[in-house]
C-alpha cells in the first residue's frame, strides 16, 4: 500500500527525490512521514507532513537540506533531499501516521547512499 | 536533542517470558503515546503496540504494554524463536513538533 523509489547512488553534496505512492487508503485523510535506518542502525524519524500539507515538521539532522511534500491528487508523498552527506546514507522508509503517532503501514523502503 | 533510552539486548528462553523498557522525559512519553514495533531482520518495522497499551487487529495476546509517566515497557509471553527481532519505541516530542524512536532492543530467544 506504500511503494517508495528514487533512491540510489549520490556523490556528497548532491541531490535527490524519494517518492512513495499510496494506495487502498484516502491517503489525503492522514499524517505521512519519512523514517530512515542507516546500516545496522535504528530508527529515526526524519520529517512528517500532514493530510493538507499545510503542517510539515523535520528533524534537526536535515532541517534546511530536506523538502517534504505531497500532491494528494496522485496520492504520493515526496522527499526532495539535498546537500546530502555520507550520514544520510540509509534505507528510507514512508510511513503513515494513523493515530497518535502510531504507523501501522510502512513501506519497504528505499535504499540512498551517499558516497563519492 | 530528546532521546528514549531502551536496553540493547534481552534474552530469554522459548516460553519464557520478557520486558523491554523505554525511557523517555515529561516531554516526550510524559505527555504522549508510546507505540511499539517489530523489526524482522531484512523487513519494515510492523505496529506492534499503538496509544500505550493497545494492539492493533491480528497482534496476539503474547504481545502486551504499558506506560507510566515517563516511561513505557513491551512484554512478551510465550516466547518464540520467531519472535528473535529488533524492537522499538516511538512518541512524539512535545518541543521538536516531531517523532522520536528508542534506540531499538534486540531480542534473542535462546
Amino acid at each position: 500500500q506504500l511503494v517508495e523509489s528514487g533512491g540510489g547512488l549520490v556523490q556528497p553534496g548532491g541531490s535527490l527525490r524519494l517518492s512513495c505512492a499510496a494506495s487502498g487508503f484516502t491517503f489525503s485523510g492522514f499524517w505521512m512521514l519519512w523514517v530512515r535506518q542507516s546500516p545496522g542502525k535504528g530508527l529515526v524519524w526524519v520529517s512528517r507532513i500532514n493530510g493538507d500539507g499545510t503542517s510539515i515538521n523535520y528533524a534537526d539532522s536535515v532541517k534546511g537540506r530536506f523538502s517534504i511534500s505531497r500532491d494528494n491528487a496522485k496520492n504520493t508523498l515526496y522527499l526532495q533531499m539535498n546537500s546530502l552527506r555520507a550520514e544520510d546514507t540509509a534505507i528510507y522508509y514512508c510511513t503513515r501516521d494513523w493515530r497518535n503517532f502510531a504507523m501501522d503501514v510502512w513501506g519497504q523502503g528505499t535504499t540512498v547512499t551517499v558516497s563519492s | 536533542q530528546s532521546m528514549l533510552t531502551q536496553p540493547p539486548s534481552v534474552s530469554a528462553a522459548p516460553g519464557q517470558k520478557v520486558t523491554i523498557t523505554c525511557s523517555g522525559s515529561s516531554s516526550n512519553i510524559g505527555e504522549n503515546y508510546v507505540s511499539w514495533y517489530q523489526q524482522l531482520p531484512g523487513s519494515a518495522p510492523k505496529l506492534l503496540i499503538y496509544d500505550n497499551d493497545n494492539r492493533p487487529s491480528g497482534i496476539p495476546d503474547r504481545f502486551s504494554a504499558s506506560k507510566s509517566g515517563t516511561s513505557a515497557t513491551l512484554g512478551i509471553t510465550g516466547l518464540q524463536t520467531a519472535d528473535e527481532a529488533d524492537y522499538y519505541c516511538a512518541t512524539k516530542d512535545g518541543s521538536l513538533s516531531g517523532g522520536l524512536f528508542g534506540g531499538g532492543t534486540k531480542l534473542t530467544v535462546l
